[in-house]
């Protein structure tokens, strides 16, 4: 399988319930990102996360990073219809920055 | 907010044509990519640009490609002959730095008949 790859593949969930996200990915990485893409449009930024660190927080956003089993989740809190989209992981594959590889990303829907 | 802005929005060309798609990254911003989003499938990386040079690019960046930043402000990717396989969504991007926060554009819809 390709570096980054995201189960599941699609996760459709009530308004108010949690959606957990996880990534799997198969080098050395100095960070991990999470990316959130609406149909067709650019990806955005939702979180980084160092190799060094297990556990990070952005408002209803939860990251952890498990670097010995290369695998990283990512947990939304009381979705919201508005979180409908993809979600991608991206790592640097160990170069630093030079270089980022997109895992296949989980397309989540959240029913109102 | 500044953002990072592309034109056109959609391109359509015939196989075998030379285009160039335009990208306007964030102005302190040092470091710029290419990205490329087939229909459907995940989202791959092409190319990273720093200091004036190619810093990184994947397999799929072969001689047909190439990037260019003309002025202080422009960062451009030209592909010299296309092929019905380079129809994809093409997404710049940008970062102050290296390792960090990518800002993406909206991307150019590239059509090759």
């Amino acid at each position: 399988s390709q570096q980054g790859e995201e189960d599941p593949q699609a996760l459709s969930i009530q308004e108010g319930e949690n959606a957990t996200m996880n990534c799997s990915y198969k080098t050395s990485i100095n960070n991990l990102q999470w990316y959130r893409q609406n149909s067709g449009r650019g990806l955005v930024h939702l979180i980084l996360i160092r190799s060094n660190e297990r556990e990070k927080h952005s408002g209803r956003l939860r990251v952890t990073l498990d670097t010995s089993k290369k695998s990283s989740s990512l947990l939304i809190t009381a979705s919201r219809a508005a979180d409908t989209a993809s979600y991608f992981c991206a790592t640097d594959g160990g170069t630093g920055g030079f270089k980022t590889i997109f895992g296949a990303g989980t397309r989540l829907f959240v029913k109102a | 907010e500044p953002e990072v802005t592309q034109t056109p929005s959609h391109q359509v060309t015939q196989m075998g044509q030379e285009v160039i798609l335009r990208c306007v990254p964030i102005s302190n911003h040092l470091y710029f990519y290419w990205y490329r989003q087939i229909l459907g499938q995940k989202v791959e990386f092409l190319v990273s640009f720093y200091n004036n040079e190619i810093s990184e690019k994947s397999e799929i960046f072969d001689d047909q490609f190439s990037v260019e930043r003309p002025d202080g402000s422009n960062f451009t990717l030209k592909i010299r002959s296309t092929k019905l396989e380079d129809s994809a969504m093409y997404f710049c991007a940008s970062s102050i730095g290296q390792g960090v926060e990518q800002f993406f554009g909206p991307g150019t819809r590239l059509t090759v008949l």
